[in-house]
């Protein structure tokens, strides 16, 4: 089983400055992927930067960049310039796949994001 | 194009009760899971079904069950609620099974329990 840990519950920065939200994940899999989603208050899952587990090169999406550390486990998210809009929880999630489709996604427990204005 | 659609955004039961709740997928998907989300437990995977066949199922008990129909709509079941069942409940649905799928979220189910 694959477990997917957030060890900061909140943080809390200042508009325009840059926040890394850290993950760390344990499994046994070599083939997998791994998420960050976003859930602002209306409860919508929203996907916001998805990585391969095969490719090593780090995902970027606009503002949002990760630092993917395949032999240590890590999976953290850079938020650049940041913005109001970005308050939000924020889940690591893991999803492996085999031969003929993926399986569920593992969250961690979150991380609430605040940006002050 | 619309959303991932699930209806009612809220719902109070009582304990021993049965519950049904719906999620429309976004338009050619046709792989639906469902997810609870509990302050306590977090984000838990409950089950997929793809082409009206269950695929994948979390560690949930067997009071939890779903279908999906021939539209690709899914309904999902708790029958002899219990207190703890209370929770978010939400759906996502993406176009296949592949390797390259993105999920799509609904806005969730708020079911509480009395």
């Amino acid at each position: 089983a694959q477990t997917v840990t957030q060890s900061q519950p909140e943080m809390s920065v200042q508009e325009a400055e840059t926040v890394t939200l850290s993950c760390t994940y344990d499994t046994s899999e070599n083939n997998y992927y791994l998420f960050w989603y976003k859930q602002p208050p209306s409860r919508q899952m929203i996907l916001v930067i998805r990585q391969e587990a095969y490719k090593q090169q780090n995902a970027t999406e606009n503002r949002f960049s990760v630092n993917f550390q395949k032999a240590a486990k890590s999976f953290s998210l850079k938020i650049s310039d940041s913005q109001l809009g970005d308050t939000a929880m924020y889940f690591c999630a893991f999803m492996k796949h085999e031969g003929g489709g993926a399986d569920g996604l593992t969250f961690g427990k979150g991380t609430h994001l605040i940006i002050q204005p | 194009k619309a959303g991932v659609t699930q209806t009612p955004r809220y719902l109070i039961k009582t304990r021993g009760q049965q519950v049904t709740l719906s999620c429309s997928p976004i338009s050619g998907h046709r792989s639906v899971s469902w997810y609870q989300q509990t302050p306590g437990q977090g984000l838990q995977f409950l089950f997929e079904y793809f082409s009206e066949t269950q695929r994948n199922k979390g560690n949930f008990p067997g009071r939890f069950s779903g279908r999906q129909f021939s539209n690709s709509r899914s309904e999902m079941n708790v029958s002899t609620l219990e207190l703890g069942d209370s929770a978010l409940y939400l759906c996502a649905s993406s176009q296949g099974r592949g390797r390259n799928e993105k999920l799509f979220f609904g806005s969730g189910t708020q079911l509480s329990v009395l």
